[in-house]
């Protein structure tokens, strides 16, 4: 069953707390992707990698960071120094234009 | 920033009628996407259009593409309950790297 999977499905941290959303796919893509989506709104690129060991920040990287140490996987960490990190996380693959998407990990800062 | 901007917001229609969103977008693109999002779900693609391309069909999905208006519309024929969900567009702005719009929430009332 190929896909992408993302875990946890909810996440509550405390203020000031490191917090890393994990994503993994077994589609063999090259390409993964962070996205944020906050209510009645599109998705924002947080980061992206093309290739393992490389990434790019997107629009709105401040306050998260990422590593693709492995083809499959490409875990975020929202940092304490994000200001506003209540939101719905959503991790994609690529090969070549077309996107999939995991179910998406719901963070919620207490 | 984002590049896709989707009109209406929010479309509620009777089951069986066609639904109609479109999308506006501000620079010159190699392909267009729709998506569609289940609330709280990840997105699933829908369909891509070519540049080069004007209309492209897909069961009960039409999608037109104006380049010299830069937009695009994705039409639902024959609407059910189950098509309920929000519909992105994303323009390519990279190499595998796209922008989402804002998203039109459609309601299909049975």
């Amino acid at each position: 069953d190929g896909g992408i999977t993302q875990s946890p499905k909810y996440l509550f941290r405390k203020e000031g707390q490191n917090v890393t959303l994990s994503c993994e796919q077994n589609l063999n893509h090259d390409a993964m992707y962070w996205y944020r989506q906050d209510p009645g709104q599109g998705l924002r690129l947080i980061y992206y990698s093309q290739i393992v060991n490389d990434f790019q920040k997107g629009d709105i990287a401040e306050g998260y960071s990422v590593s693709r140490e492995k083809k499959e996987s490409f875990p975020l960490t929202v940092t304490s120094a994000q200001k506003n990190p209540t939101a719905f996380y959503l991790c994609a693959s690529s090969e070549l234009d077309e996107q999939f998407f995991g179910p998406g990990t719901r963070l919620t800062v207490l | 920033s984002q590049q896709g901007e989707e009109d209406p917001q929010a479309l509620s229609i009777q089951e069986g009628e066609n639904a109609t969103m479109n999308c506006s977008y501000k620079t010159s693109i190699n392909n267009l996407q729709w998506y569609r999002q289940n609330s709280g779900r990840g997105l699933v693609h829908l369909i891509l259009i070519r540049s080069n391309e004007r209309e492209k069909h897909s069961g009960r999905l039409r999608v037109t593409l104006d380049t010299s208006k830069k937009s695009s519309s994705l039409l639902i024929t024959a609407s059910r309950a189950a098509d309920t969900a929000s519909y992105f567009c994303a323009t390519d702005i990279a190499r595998q790297k796209v922008t989402f719009g804002t998203g039109t929430k459609l309601q299909v009332i049975p």
